[in-house]
């Protein structure tokens, strides 16, 4: 079955950069983007991009754009999401998923979750 | 950017009694291939949230069959036909037809 595995809680510093691991297992890692969503406290869901892990090509929402990188490593079948010069708003648990978009037609799949705790 | 618009924002619901959230597009999230890229979350309290319907009207794998989703040009409706005091929680409507994907304002459902 579909799993997606996370890395676990981070604690960081204004200013410092955070990246999140998620990996993936059964179904073949380079034939499904892999999209990241997250979810302040309080707040609804809110998409930041995605990566094509067969390419490595990205697409990141506007709001991200400049402070998110999204990568992948093939080899252990696992996607990377950072984010830069976190400030308290980017306090917020992070998912990684697998979705139903451009035509494609599966069941989605989420990650656990990533609490990511920004405070000085 | 694709809106996605919930109501209503609180839903107070009796335990077997039905209920229903609605979700409304600003444009089709019909692709050619024919199914709408809707789907439907819920999030306990505490929890992350989990799928329910996938693609409009697909039932995720493990859920109750008392939840269903139906399509009508960009109206979307999630319906629990027994509620259920496991059901309270904050309900989500997504799309993925387009980037950025988007959500709903999540409808909270709390039991009376």
């Amino acid at each position: 079955q579909v799993q997606l595995v996370q890395s676990g809680a981070e604690v960081k510093k204004p200013g410092a950069s955070v990246k999140v691991s998620c990996k993936a297992s059964g179904y073949t890692f380079t034939g499904y983007y892999m999209h990241w969503v997250r979810q302040a406290p309080g707040q609804g869901p809110e998409w930041m991009g995605r990566i094509n892990p067969n390419s490595g090509g990205t697409k990141y929402a506007q709001q991200f754009q400049g402070r998110v990188t999204m990568t992948r490593d093939t080899s252990i079948t696992t996607g990377y999401m950072e984010l830069s010069r976190l400030t308290s708003d980017d306090t917020a648990v992070y998912y990684c998923a697998r979705l139903s978009h451009g035509g494609l037609i599966l069941q989605p799949a989420w990650g656990q979750g990533t609490l990511v705790t920004v405070s000085s | 950017e694709i809106a996605m618009t919930q109501s209503p924002l609180s839903l107070p619901v009796t335990p077997g009694e039905p209920a229903s959230i609605s979700c409304r597009s600003s444009q089709s999230l019909q692709h050619n291939n024919g199914y709408n890229y809707l789907d439907w979350y819920l999030q306990k309290p505490g929890q992350s949230p989990q799928l329910l319907i996938y693609l409009g009207s697909n039932r995720a794998s493990g859920v109750p069959d008392r939840f269903s989703g139906s399509e009508s040009g960009t109206d979307f409706t999630l319906k629990i036909s027994r509620v259920e005091a496991e059901d309270v929680g904050v309900y989500y409507c997504m799309q993925t037809l387009q980037t950025p994907h988007t959500f709903g304002g999540g409808t909270q459902v709390e039991i009376k």
